[in-house]
């Protein structure tokens, strides 16, 4: 079992928006605005979405858009794109060094 | 650019040893704290270990804290992972991983294609 939750599975249509929560406790999540989501692609490396909750790093399309509220964290993908079809895995600092990571949701474009 | 490539992975029996390595280059090194990050056939992702820009700091996941050690070379810009007393559901895909930036709640912006261990007889 996982340290945060994550649906197993969202979809959309192309140029649709799709948000994947991802909900931890009042340790990680809710007390730390150290969220991170990463996008994997089949039999690649994870990449970096977004950190610090709602932060992109260069490269990133806006498209991608991270928020929190209490202990539940949300990745918006808007303008959704045959490409965005992936797994999503949202993680957390909890403190002492060990971050947490989401089961993953499955993302697929329709 | 940043490059890591890990290497090392194989078939190991239960309670055997492997070394993984993961060579870094196209940044400062020995700037950066770097990570391991194991993901099981079909899995999600799980962190195990850590280590501080300078060696002198490590962290490790309960699940394999006394069996796992992480090290770095850094005049080789090269971070190591022993793994001892191997178990089947050790294995998974390693990923090595840089942290994005100073701190401990850093995120990972750079990852590896990753190593496949497979711990079976």
């Amino acid at each position: 079992q996982s340290a945060l939750t994550q649906p197993p599975s969202a979809s959309g249509s192309p140029g649709q928006s799709v948000t994947i929560s991802c909900t931890g406790t009042s340790s990680d999540v809710g007390r730390y605005d150290y969220v991170y989501w990463y996008q994997q692609h089949p039999g690649k490396a994870p990449k970096l979405l977004i950190y610090e909750v709602n932060k992109r790093p260069s490269g990133v399309p806006g498209r991608f858009s991270g928020s929190k509220s209490g202990n539940t964290a949300s990745l918006t993908v808007s303008g959704l794109q045959a490409d965005d079809e992936a797994d999503y895995y949202c993680s957390s600092y909890a403190g002492s060094n060990n971050p947490l990571f989401g089961g993953g949701t499955k993302l697929t474009v329709l | 650019e940043v490059h890591l490539v890990e290497s090392g992975g194989g078939l190991v029996q239960p309670g055997g040893s492997l070394r993984l390595s993961c060579s870094a280059s196209g940044f400062t090194f020995d700037g950066y704290s770097m990570h391991w990050v194991r993901q099981a056939p079909g899995k999600g992702l799980e962190y195990i270990s850590g280590i501080n820009y300078n060696g002198h700091t490590t962290y490790y996941a309960d699940s394999v804290r006394g069996r796992f050690a992480i090290s770095r070379d850094n005049s080789r810009n090269t971070l190591y992972l022993q793994m001892s007393s191997l178990r089947p559901e050790d294995t998974a895909v390693f990923y090595c991983a840089k942290s994005y930036y100073y701190g401990e709640a850093a995120p990972f912006d750079s990852w590896g294609q990753g190593a496949l261990v497979t711990v079976s007889s």
